[in-house]
């Protein structure tokens, strides 16, 4: 079936530091989606990518959609605590389910 | 800002009984989605509702499982006899047709004893 390979699964930052995650398929998709979820809630969209090849930024969040359509990466800049969470991937064709990526865990030390 | 309602936010169950979970999704939305995600793991789809029916399901969704929208607002999951593999927690999300993104509700933490 259908699976998003996200990296990596974790990462470990200080306070400050950029970060970079990607996601790899070997499906196409029509969009990409990168979501952040706190425990125990349920996951927030945070961009959305609908061209190939589009780059898009939300404060200090930037989001690439691949010219292949195969693959996304998400920079987030000069971390702040409250950046801490799990970070998802997801692909999309159409109007239909999401594929998920397996989640990048950031943990930040101040 | 709008929102996906569920409800509860959690729930214990006994091995064998029926749950029902709620999720009120956004009143414009005509797409509507179930997810879950065991704990620790990705989300992983269950199934999609449009115009009244299903229009996709995945393996997990087997047939201990129905979704059905008995009313203009609410949308139900339905597990008939609960396992304990089935402890996770359950996202409902709906969907518009002019922007694609879902908005997921917080989730109903089910869990299975």
């Amino acid at each position: 079936g259908q699976q998003l390979n996200q990296s990596p699964q974790s990462m470990f930052i200080q306070e400050g530091e950029d970060v970079s995650m990607n996601c790899t398929s070997s499906s196409i998709f029509n969009t990409w989606l990168w979501y952040k979820q706190d425990p125990g809630e349920g996951p927030v969209l945070l961009i959305a990518l609908y061209k190939a090849g589009e780059l898009t930024s939300n404060g200090r969040l930037t989001a690439q959609f691949g010219i292949t359509r195969k693959d996304s990466f998400l920079n987030i800049s000069a971390s702040i605590p409250s950046d801490v969470g799990i970070y998802f991937c997801a692909g999309q064709k159409g109007a239909q389910k999401l594929v998920f990526g397996q989640g990048t865990r950031l943990t930040i030390n101040p | 800002e709008p929102e996906v309602t569920q409800t509860p936010s959690h729930q214990v169950t006994q091995m064998g009984q029926e749950v029902i979970l709620r999720c009120v999704p956004i009143s414009n939305h005509l797409y509507f989605y179930w997810y879950r995600q065991i704990l620790g793991q990705k989300v992983e789809f269950l199934v999609s509702f449009y115009n009244n029916e299903i229009s996709e399901k995945s393996e997990i969704f087997d047939d201990q499982f129905s979704v059905e929208r008995p009313d203009g607002s609410n949308f139900t999951l339905k597990i008939r006899s609960t396992k304990l593999e089935d402890s996770a927690m359950y996202f409902c999300a709906s969907e518009s047709l002019e922007n694609y993104g879902y908005t997921f509700g917080s989730g109903t933490r089910l869990t299975v004893v």
